[in-house]
């Protein structure tokens, strides 16, 4: 059981190039979201889902969008990339779409922006 | 919005020693307080949870305890060993949110020197 699959690792990106972050899930779960994580900051949410076909914007939503066609997928784009977008992202699932469930973690994607 | 506080930023202990890690939180409609485990290269995964309607959680050497009217809850380690360093991130949500929202503290680095 593969889990949650955030692909690439690691990308470096010049400023204004765009990207997309993959992520896919086998566990049937719900809802999706990424995070991203810069240090002293924790997790941040950027964007999410509760289902196909829904998305929705979390706490720093500019400059990435994210569209959920299918209930495993749930890609991440850098439309123009900019140096303070450089961070780790995190995708992440859980079963259900309401509070207090399990959250997921994908092992990260490495950006680098310059 | 909900904003959580986590401290210490840093936390080295010696092995066989208790660890604690304080987190407070602002939205008094918080009532799910989730911990999760982050080790190097890794994304972070659940080690244990609380809701507001109990006081103490127990799991083997790990406890979090939850004081809804000061807005603090913590996570305690007890008989600490080298295999319990990583980054420690706390976490809340209420049934209002949409989705499954989690707002995360800044991240404790525990480290546990054999």
């Amino acid at each position: 059981n593969a889990g949650v699959t955030q692909t690439p690792k690691f990308q470096v990106l010049k400023t204004g190039q765009s990207m997309t972050l993959q992520c896919a899930q086998d566990m049937n779960h719900e809802y999706m979201s990424w995070y991203r994580q810069d240090p002293g900051m924790g997790l941040r949410l950027i964007h999410y889902s509760v289902g196909a076909g829904i998305t929705d914007q979390g706490e720093v939503p500019n400059g990435y969008n994210v569209s959920r066609s299918t209930t495993e997928d749930f890609p991440l784009r850098l439309l123009s990339a900019a140096p303070s977008q450089t961070s780790v992202y995190f995708c992440a699932s859980s079963y259900t779409a309401v509070s207090g469930g399990e959250l997921f973690f994908g092992e990260g994607s490495r950006l680098t922006v310059l | 919005g909900e904003n959580v506080e986590q401290h210490p930023s840093t936390l080295s202990v010696q092995e066989g020693d208790s660890a604690v890690i304080k987190c407070t939180y602002s939205d008094s409609a918080s009532n799910y307080f989730p911990w999760y485990k982050q080790e190097l290269g890794k994304g972070p995964q659940l080690i244990i949870d609380i809701r507001s309607n109990v006081g103490e959680k127990k799991d083997q050497r790990i406890a979090v305890t939850l004081n809804k009217t000061a807005k603090h809850f913590s996570l305690h380690i007890t008989e600490t060993q080298p295999e319990d360093s990583a980054v420690y991130f706390c976490a809340a949500s209420d049934d209002n949110n949409a989705g499954n929202m989690l707002t995360f503290g800044g991240g404790t680095r525990l480290m546990v020197k054999p």
